[in-house]
């Protein structure tokens, strides 16, 4: 069945550092893909997405481009700061319309100042 | 606009006991899910609703777990006979028709002693 793969955490890194979380995914058809955040005591939000191949996400200076070709959908920012402290999740649903999503594990990112 | 909500926001049972967990979703929104976010299975779809269509179950864990959605709004998701993996923070979501964005809710997390 579908699924998603993401890098284990934790993952600590001092403020300013570059960001890369890795994620790849095994999909029938054309996923949509997502990344979603949690920060502590919050609940789920939607970082970024891309519903096709090539698409770039972006959002908070966060980004990931959807990779047909390695089935990946990586995330990266290029300075991070403490308030990016939080739990990144990679998802997709299966299909381009309203669907359950399928989650990774989840990574922990602690970003020290 | 108010987000999803859900009630209880801490619930604590004993093993045996039934319970029930309550989803108010984004005004309009057609579509609501119900996941679970536990320790040893990450982030799991339980169930979806679409308007008046059938909804997807495949998620359920076992026949102990039952939802539905009255009047196309609220929904319930009741564990009867619970046991202690069923310990876990559940998550209900919502959309609009056909879209893939889905908002989440705050969460209630269920403790079985």
């Amino acid at each position: 069945g579908d699924s998603v793969t993401q890098m284990e955490g934790p993952v600590t890194l001092s403020e300013e550092a570059f960001l890369t979380i890795n994620c790849t995914y095994t999909a029938t058809g054309y996923p949509s893909l997502f990344w979603y955040v949690q920060y502590p005591g919050e609940g789920l939000q939607l970082l970024l997405k891309a519903t096709k191949a090539d698409d770039k996400g972006s959002n908070k200076g966060f980004e990931a481009t959807y990779r047909k070709e390695t089935t990946s959908f990586h995330l990266e920012k290029g300075s991070v700061q403490v308030s990016d402290s939080a739990v990144y999740f990679c998802a997709l649903t299966p299909y381009s319309s309203a669907s359950k999503i399928i989650f990774g594990s989840g990574t922990r990112l602690s970003i020290r100042p | 606009g108010a987000g999803v909500s859900q009630s209880p926001s801490n619930k604590v049972t004993e093993k045996g006991k039934d319970v029930e967990l309550r989803c108010d979703p984004i005004s309009g929104h057609t579509a609501l899910y119900w996941y679970r976010q536990s320790l040893g299975q990450g982030l799991e779809f339980l169930i979806y609703f679409q308007g008046n269509s059938a909804p997807d179950k495949s998620g359920l864990p076992s026949d102990r777990f039952s939802a539905e959605r009255t009047g196309g709004s609220v929904s319930t998701l009741t564990i009867q006979r619970t046991q202690q993996e069923d310990s876990a923070v559940y998550l209900c979501a919502s959309s609009i028709s056909g879209a893939i964005e889905q908002f989440f809710g705050p969460g209630t997390r269920l403790t079985v002693l």
